[in-house]
Protein backbone atom coordinates (compact mmCIF):
# COMPACT_ATOMS: atom_id res chain seq x y z
CA UNK A 1 0.00 0.00 0.00
CA UNK A 2 0.67 3.49 -0.07
CA UNK A 3 3.30 5.07 2.25
CA UNK A 4 2.33 8.14 4.63
CA UNK A 5 5.19 9.59 7.05
CA UNK A 6 4.88 11.47 10.01
CA UNK A 7 6.98 12.58 12.06
CA UNK A 8 8.40 13.27 14.62
CA UNK A 9 7.30 10.34 16.55
CA UNK A 10 7.04 11.71 19.64
CA UNK A 11 7.99 15.38 20.81
CA UNK A 12 8.19 16.54 24.72
CA UNK A 13 8.02 20.36 24.36
CA UNK A 14 7.39 23.18 27.41
CA UNK A 15 3.91 24.83 28.18
CA UNK A 16 3.87 27.67 25.73
CA UNK A 17 6.38 26.82 22.96
CA UNK A 18 4.81 25.69 19.37
CA UNK A 19 5.58 22.44 17.85
CA UNK A 20 4.98 21.31 14.18
CA UNK A 21 4.27 18.15 12.63
CA UNK A 22 4.76 17.09 9.47
CA UNK A 23 2.95 14.58 7.51
CA UNK A 24 3.91 13.34 3.65
CA UNK A 25 2.99 11.22 1.10
CA UNK A 26 5.78 9.80 -0.19
CA UNK A 27 4.65 7.45 -3.18
CA UNK A 28 1.40 9.23 -4.15
CA UNK A 29 0.06 12.48 -4.14
CA UNK A 30 -2.71 13.20 -1.66
CA UNK A 31 -5.21 16.20 -3.14
CA UNK A 32 -6.83 16.06 1.00
CA UNK A 33 -5.08 15.55 4.26
CA UNK A 34 -7.27 14.99 7.43
CA UNK A 35 -5.38 15.69 10.73
CA UNK A 36 -6.97 13.61 14.09
CA UNK A 37 -6.49 13.40 17.68
CA UNK A 38 -7.07 10.84 19.70
CA UNK A 39 -6.54 10.82 23.94
CA UNK A 40 -5.76 7.17 25.41
CA UNK A 41 -8.30 4.30 25.38
CA UNK A 42 -10.71 6.87 22.88
CA UNK A 43 -10.78 7.21 19.19
CA UNK A 44 -9.77 8.77 16.50
CA UNK A 45 -11.37 12.53 16.50
CA UNK A 46 -11.22 14.39 13.05
CA UNK A 47 -9.67 17.86 13.43
CA UNK A 48 -9.46 19.20 10.42
CA UNK A 49 -9.48 18.74 6.35
CA UNK A 50 -6.43 20.02 4.25
CA UNK A 51 -6.81 20.27 1.13
CA UNK A 52 -3.67 21.51 -1.36
CA UNK A 53 -3.62 25.23 -1.79
CA UNK A 54 -6.18 26.27 0.01
CA UNK A 55 -7.58 26.51 3.88
CA UNK A 56 -7.91 23.82 5.68
CA UNK A 57 -11.25 22.81 7.02
CA UNK A 58 -11.92 22.53 10.41
CA UNK A 59 -13.96 20.15 12.48
CA UNK A 60 -16.42 22.51 15.20
CA UNK A 61 -14.72 23.17 18.44
CA UNK A 62 -10.77 22.57 16.88
CA UNK A 63 -9.46 26.33 17.26
CA UNK A 64 -8.00 27.48 13.92
CA UNK A 65 -5.92 29.95 15.48
CA UNK A 66 -3.88 27.45 17.56
CA UNK A 67 -3.89 24.32 15.59
CA UNK A 68 -2.41 25.77 12.12
CA UNK A 69 -2.74 23.81 9.17
CA UNK A 70 -0.66 24.56 5.98
CA UNK A 71 -0.73 22.19 2.60
CA UNK A 72 1.51 23.45 0.60
CA UNK A 73 2.13 20.56 -2.04
CA UNK A 74 0.29 17.65 -3.30
CA UNK A 75 2.94 15.43 -0.65
CA UNK A 76 3.50 17.41 2.84
CA UNK A 77 0.58 18.92 5.30
CA UNK A 78 1.71 20.00 8.23
CA UNK A 79 0.42 20.76 11.58
CA UNK A 80 1.41 23.22 13.86
CA UNK A 81 0.40 23.32 18.00
CA UNK A 82 1.02 26.95 19.36
CA UNK A 83 1.41 27.96 22.27
CA UNK A 84 0.88 24.73 23.75
CA UNK A 85 -0.65 23.14 26.82
CA UNK A 86 -0.83 20.11 29.13
CA UNK A 87 -4.35 19.61 27.73
CA UNK A 88 -3.06 19.47 24.22
CA UNK A 89 -1.18 16.26 24.78
CA UNK A 90 -2.32 13.86 22.88
CA UNK A 91 -1.50 11.21 19.91
CA UNK A 92 -1.53 13.35 16.91
CA UNK A 93 -2.17 11.18 13.63
CA UNK A 94 -2.57 12.47 9.66
CA UNK A 95 -3.96 10.45 7.24
CA UNK A 96 -3.77 11.18 3.38
CA UNK A 97 -6.17 9.68 0.54
CA UNK A 98 -5.15 8.78 -2.88
CA UNK A 99 -7.36 10.75 -5.71
CA UNK A 100 -10.35 11.98 -5.02
CA UNK A 101 -12.38 8.59 -5.39
CA UNK A 102 -13.76 6.25 -2.54
CA UNK A 103 -10.13 4.31 -1.69
CA UNK A 104 -8.67 3.43 1.61
CA UNK A 105 -7.07 6.04 4.10
CA UNK A 106 -3.29 5.43 4.12
CA UNK A 107 -2.19 6.70 7.67
CA UNK A 108 1.15 7.91 9.04
CA UNK A 109 2.62 6.75 12.14
CA UNK A 110 1.22 9.44 14.47
CA UNK A 111 3.05 11.73 16.81
CA UNK A 112 2.89 11.86 20.76
CA UNK A 113 2.91 14.85 22.23
CA UNK A 114 4.26 15.57 25.65
CA UNK A 115 3.53 19.13 26.76
CA UNK A 116 5.42 19.88 30.21
CA UNK B 1 -25.30 13.91 11.74
CA UNK B 2 -23.00 10.86 12.31
CA UNK B 3 -23.32 8.30 14.68
CA UNK B 4 -21.77 5.28 14.56
CA UNK B 5 -21.73 2.69 17.42
CA UNK B 6 -19.46 -0.39 18.51
CA UNK B 7 -19.12 -2.35 21.80
CA UNK B 8 -16.41 -1.04 23.73
CA UNK B 9 -14.39 -3.94 24.63
CA UNK B 10 -14.77 -7.64 23.96
CA UNK B 11 -12.38 -10.89 25.15
CA UNK B 12 -12.12 -13.92 23.65
CA UNK B 13 -9.85 -17.01 23.37
CA UNK B 14 -6.95 -17.76 21.63
CA UNK B 15 -7.81 -20.07 18.56
CA UNK B 16 -11.69 -19.00 18.38
CA UNK B 17 -13.56 -17.01 16.71
CA UNK B 18 -14.69 -13.55 17.11
CA UNK B 19 -17.46 -11.05 15.67
CA UNK B 20 -17.46 -7.37 16.49
CA UNK B 21 -20.38 -5.40 15.48
CA UNK B 22 -20.92 -1.92 14.03
CA UNK B 23 -23.75 0.25 13.61
CA UNK B 24 -24.10 3.06 11.88
CA UNK B 25 -26.38 5.97 10.88
CA UNK B 26 -25.03 8.51 8.58
CA UNK B 27 -25.72 11.06 6.18
CA UNK B 28 -24.81 9.61 2.99
CA UNK B 29 -22.80 6.36 2.64
CA UNK B 30 -20.31 6.03 0.15
CA UNK B 31 -19.02 2.70 2.28
CA UNK B 32 -17.17 0.99 5.03
CA UNK B 33 -13.96 0.76 6.52
CA UNK B 34 -12.48 -1.69 9.04
CA UNK B 35 -8.91 -0.73 10.92
CA UNK B 36 -6.84 -2.21 13.44
CA UNK B 37 -4.93 -0.53 15.58
CA UNK B 38 -2.28 -1.59 18.31
CA UNK B 39 -1.54 0.85 21.43
CA UNK B 40 0.72 3.76 20.55
CA UNK B 41 0.52 2.94 16.11
CA UNK B 42 -1.36 4.44 13.34
CA UNK B 43 -4.25 2.36 12.55
CA UNK B 44 -4.01 -0.16 9.42
CA UNK B 45 -6.57 -0.78 7.15
CA UNK B 46 -8.46 -4.14 7.23
CA UNK B 47 -11.38 -3.85 4.61
CA UNK B 48 -13.90 -2.29 2.66
CA UNK B 49 -17.44 -2.58 2.64
CA UNK B 50 -19.47 -0.68 -0.13
CA UNK B 51 -22.39 -3.53 -1.30
CA UNK B 52 -23.72 -5.40 0.46
CA UNK B 53 -22.58 -9.17 1.25
CA UNK B 54 -19.89 -10.84 2.76
CA UNK B 55 -16.35 -9.59 2.17
CA UNK B 56 -13.36 -12.40 2.95
CA UNK B 57 -9.53 -11.87 3.43
CA UNK B 58 -7.61 -15.08 5.16
CA UNK B 59 -8.89 -14.85 8.55
CA UNK B 60 -10.37 -11.74 8.51
CA UNK B 61 -13.99 -11.00 7.12
CA UNK B 62 -16.35 -8.25 7.21
CA UNK B 63 -19.81 -8.45 6.14
CA UNK B 64 -22.39 -5.30 5.11
CA UNK B 65 -26.13 -4.56 5.46
CA UNK B 66 -26.69 -1.16 4.15
CA UNK B 67 -30.78 -1.49 4.66
CA UNK B 68 -30.05 -1.97 8.18
CA UNK B 69 -26.75 0.25 8.70
CA UNK B 70 -25.03 -2.08 10.03
CA UNK B 71 -22.01 -4.51 9.65
CA UNK B 72 -19.44 -6.76 11.62
CA UNK B 73 -15.71 -7.96 11.51
CA UNK B 74 -15.07 -11.67 12.17
CA UNK B 75 -11.71 -13.04 13.18
CA UNK B 76 -11.58 -16.29 12.69
CA UNK B 77 -8.35 -18.95 14.26
CA UNK B 78 -8.05 -15.53 17.10
CA UNK B 79 -4.39 -15.24 17.94
CA UNK B 80 -2.67 -13.15 20.43
CA UNK B 81 -1.42 -10.45 18.13
CA UNK B 82 -4.62 -9.71 17.20
CA UNK B 83 -5.32 -8.21 20.46
CA UNK B 84 -5.86 -4.89 19.10
CA UNK B 85 -8.71 -1.72 18.73
CA UNK B 86 -10.66 -2.32 15.68
CA UNK B 87 -12.20 0.34 14.67
CA UNK B 88 -14.68 0.98 12.13
CA UNK B 89 -15.68 4.14 9.72
CA UNK B 90 -17.44 5.12 7.34
CA UNK B 91 -16.96 7.15 4.30
CA UNK B 92 -19.98 9.27 4.09
CA UNK B 93 -21.21 12.28 1.45
CA UNK B 94 -18.63 15.14 2.65
CA UNK B 95 -15.62 15.39 1.56
CA UNK B 96 -13.97 12.23 1.26
CA UNK B 97 -13.32 12.18 5.08
CA UNK B 98 -14.00 8.92 7.69
CA UNK B 99 -16.11 8.95 10.55
CA UNK B 100 -14.66 6.81 13.02
CA UNK B 101 -16.77 4.44 15.72
CA UNK B 102 -15.51 4.59 19.69
CA UNK B 103 -12.99 1.39 18.29
CA UNK B 104 -13.45 -2.19 19.77
CA UNK B 105 -10.29 -3.19 22.36
CA UNK B 106 -10.08 -6.86 21.61
CA UNK B 107 -8.12 -8.79 24.41
CA UNK B 108 -7.34 -12.18 23.18
CA UNK B 109 -6.27 -14.33 26.33
CA UNK B 110 -4.44 -18.04 26.42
Amino acid sequence: GAVVSQHPSRVICKSGTSVKIECRSLDFQATTMFWYRQFPKQSLMLMATSNEGSKATYEQGVEKDKFLINHASLTLSTLTVTSAHPEDSSFYICSARAGTGITEAFFGQGTRLTVV
Amino acid sequence: GQNIDQPTEMTATEGAIVQINCTYQTSGFNGLFWYQQHAGEAPTFLSYNVLDGLEEKGRFSSFLSRSKGYSYLLLKELQMKDSASYLCAVNGNAGNMLTFGGGTRLMVKP
